[in-house]
């Protein structure tokens, strides 16, 4: 069965350094997106991107946030300047062609520590 | 606003037993529902969907739900826990003509022997 793998599993970083996280969705998905869960809180939406570009973005997504897919597979969340608050358990997700009704399919997690 | 309430943070029940797992929405949209697993270091895994067919949705691994639109509702039942069933499960919201998906905050069932 295909499947989201995102890369690393768990990261380490000190704080005010760049991260990037990576995602290979799966390669007919069109919709790409990531969530991020904080320990003990919600799963929280970040940022949805279609077409190459963002579609929708949270209020969390600010500028220290960004994403691309530079080779049409890798689709990356990069956070410029990690806080200490940004560490989360990070999950990749894609749907195909119909958003509407139609299932997300999320990666194992990227568990982002920040000291 | 979409919201997704799940009633238990925490349920334990015993092998062999019935389990339940409680979910409330609230969607302005005709929405679609949805139920995530997630295993101990594994990604969410779809148990199953509700897509304004069929009222009651069956899963996998013996897992139904019922959408009740009237009590906004969509609980996640088992008629009999077994112990790989131990894990975090995530009712999750999305509407019409919206790419993102709401979370409720999870339920975490213990499967006792």
């Amino acid at each position: 069965e295909p499947e989201v793998t995102q890369t690393p599993s768990h990261q380490v970083t000190q704080m005010g350094q760049e991260v990037i996280l990576r995602c290979v969705p799966i390669s007919n998905h069109l919709y790409f997106y990531w969530y991020r869960q904080i320990l003990g809180q919600k799963v929280e939406f970040l940022v949805s991107f279609y077409n190459n570009e963002i579609s929708e973005k949270s209020e969390i997504f600010d500028d220290q946030f960004s994403v691309e897919r530079p080779d049409g597979s890798n689709f990356t969340l990069k956070i410029r300047s990690t806080k200490l608050e940004d560490s989360a358990m990070y999950f990749c997700a894609g749907t195909g062609w119909d958003t509407v009704n139609t299932e997300a399919f999320f990666g194992q997690g990227t568990r982002l520590t920040v000291v | 606003a979409q919201s997704v309430t799940q009633l238990d943070s925490h349920v334990s029940v015993s092998e062999g037993t019935p389990v339940l797992l409680r979910c409330n929405y609230s969607s302005s949209y005709s929405p679609s529902l949805f139920w995530y697993v997630q295993h101990p270091n594994k990604g969410l895994q779809l148990l199953l969907k509700y897509t304004s067919a069929a009222t009651l949705v069956k899963g996998i691994n013996g897992f139904e739900a019922e959408f009740k639109k009237s009590e906004t509702s969509f609980h996640l039942t088992k008629p009999s826990a077994h112990m790989s069933d131990a894990a975090e499960y995530f009712c999750v919201v999305s509407e019409d003509n919206f790419n993102k998906f709401y979370f409720g905050s999870g339920t975490k069932l213990n499967v006792k022997p």
